[in-house]
């Protein structure tokens, strides 16, 4: 599974959108990119993934560009409670589930 | 759909006894589930990944006579921490592929242990 890179930590004011990046230059054509976050002494919960495409749902959008070496996970309007580390895997489907450091992110009231 | 369950949330064993932990996929069958294990301030690392009918595969540095995982049924694998040490105190959480829907994988709420 393809490694990625993602910024330690961010800030994001309340009621703002939240933009976190996410590197996966080595990703192959057959992984999906998945999103998962956990809230402090919780575990993960799963946010949004895919493949190509752009995709979103009622927790956030994701945005791949073309290339697929990179993502974005937005978070539309922030609040407290999207405070977490947010986690950004690639990996083929049924594959083990590896987690990097992921970006804490802390919205500001 | 597609919740796991863990328990217990937390258990507080002494140094030298073992603790068992359950992890029951509710709403689906998971013939495949995977066990965490997070230190504070740290990612989640894999420790295992348990096989339904079969032997558990142990992620390298990860002593498969400490951590013992049984995974009986389609809906329930447990991970057992023998003669537990202090240093076993750490957050257990486990995960599910989840084949029903777009989820993927699925996380129990984790388990607390602490060995005094």
């Amino acid at each position: 599974d393809a490694k990625t890179t993602q910024p330690p930590s961010m800030d994001c004011a309340e009621g703002r959108a939240a933009n976190l990046p996410c590197n996966h230059s080595t990703i192959s054509g057959n992984e999906y990119v998945y999103w998962y976050r956990q809230i402090h002494s919780q575990g993960p919960q799963y946010i949004i993934h895919g493949l190509k495409n752009n995709e979103t749902n009622e927790m956030a959008s994701l945005i791949i560009t073309e290339d697929r070496k990179s993502s974005t996970l937005i978070l539309p309007h922030a609040t407290l409670r999207d405070t977490a580390v947010y986690y950004c895997i690639a990996l083929l489907t049924g594959n083990q589930f590896y987690f990097g450091t992921g970006t804490s992110l802390t919205v500001i009231p | 759909g597609a919740v796991v369950s863990q328990h217990p949330s937390w258990v507080i064993c002494k140094s030298g006894t073992s603790v068992k932990i359950e992890c029951r996929s509710l709403d689906f069958q998971a013939t495949t589930m995977f066990w965490y294990r997070q230190f504070p301030k740290q990612s989640l690392m894999l420790m295992a990944t348990s096989n339904e009918g079969s032997k558990a595969t142990y992620e390298q540095g990860v002593e498969k006579d400490k951590f013992l995982i049984n995974h009986a049924s389609l809906t329930l694998s447990t991970l057992t921490v023998t003669s537990a040490h202090p240093e076993d105190s750490s957050f257990y959480i486990c995960s599910a592929r989840y084949f029903g829907g777009s989820r993927g994988y699925t996380f129990g709420s984790g388990t607390r242990l602490t060995v005094v």
